[in-house]
């Protein structure tokens, strides 16, 4: 079956424009999940969600990022005014549960990311 | 808060010879702990998982990794490589009642023939 898709794959902008990154989970995943990851590091978590609600938006490095999942399925990941220090792959996850007792079913399958580069 | 630290950035290693990738956690609470693999220009692929139960657990490809609680540790290891082991490998944790994963900053496995 499909996997996890982001589009696009690739994305350049100027310094201040804004951008939207989309996220296709895995059909019938109800938890998402936005990671970061800069060059030479880990994936740093940004934002989680529970159906259509961001149970844990902890990670977002400040207010110029936002993100939604309208409907539970698709999610968009929103920058604006960017800044070359949001360069980065930007990396989306999904799992079939959020439900704490059942942990086999929430492990995450991530996508291939999306490769922002800010002029 | 809860911390990965990868304690290698790269490892070359010769094919058919034993590798271990090292990962120590820091964590007040109980958490799962997870290694994946990224292979060149590919997303992130489960390799393992530790929830509970035995400390020896088994993954695909061949690797495995072992829980030591004591040592804070959950080190990957394969008996022998092959080139197409070829990649960079994540080690993370995440809460046992939460979502989230905490990741180390990788460590790269060159296989060389």
């Amino acid at each position: 079956g499909a996997g996890v898709s982001q589009t696009p794959s690739n994305k350049v902008t100027e310094k201040g424009k804004y951008v939207e990154l989309r996220c296709d989970p895995i059909s019938g995943h109800t938890a998402l999940y936005w990671y970061r990851q800069s060059l030479g590091q880990g994936p740093e978590f940004l934002i989680y969600f529970q159906g259509t609600g961001a149970a844990d938006d902890s990670g977002l490095p400040n207010d110029r990022f936002f993100a939604v999942r309208p409907e539970g399925s698709v999610s968009t990941l929103k920058i604006q005014r960017t800044e070359r220090g949001d360069s980065a792959v930007y990396l989306c996850a999904s799992s079939l549960t959020w439900e704490i007792s059942n942990t086999p079913r929430r492990e995450q399958f991530f996508g291939p990311g999306t490769r922002l580069t800010v002029l | 808060a809860q911390s990965v630290t990868q304690l290698d950035s790269q490892v070359p290693v010769f094919e058919e010879a034993p590798v271990e990738l090292r990962c120590n956690y820091s964590s007040s609470v109980s958490v799962y702990l997870f290694w994946y693999v990224q292979y060149p220009n590919q997303g992130l692929q489960l390799l393992l998982k530790y929830l509970s139960g035995s400390t020896l657990v088994k993954g695909i490809n061949g690797f495995e990794a072992e829980f030591n609680k004591s040592q804070t540790s959950f080190h990957l290891r394969k008996p022998s490589v092959h080139i197409s082991d070829t990649a960079e490998y994540f080690c993370a944790v995440s809460l046992e009642y939460g979502n989230k994963l905490v990741f180390g900053a990788g460590t790269i496995l060159r296989v060389k023939s």
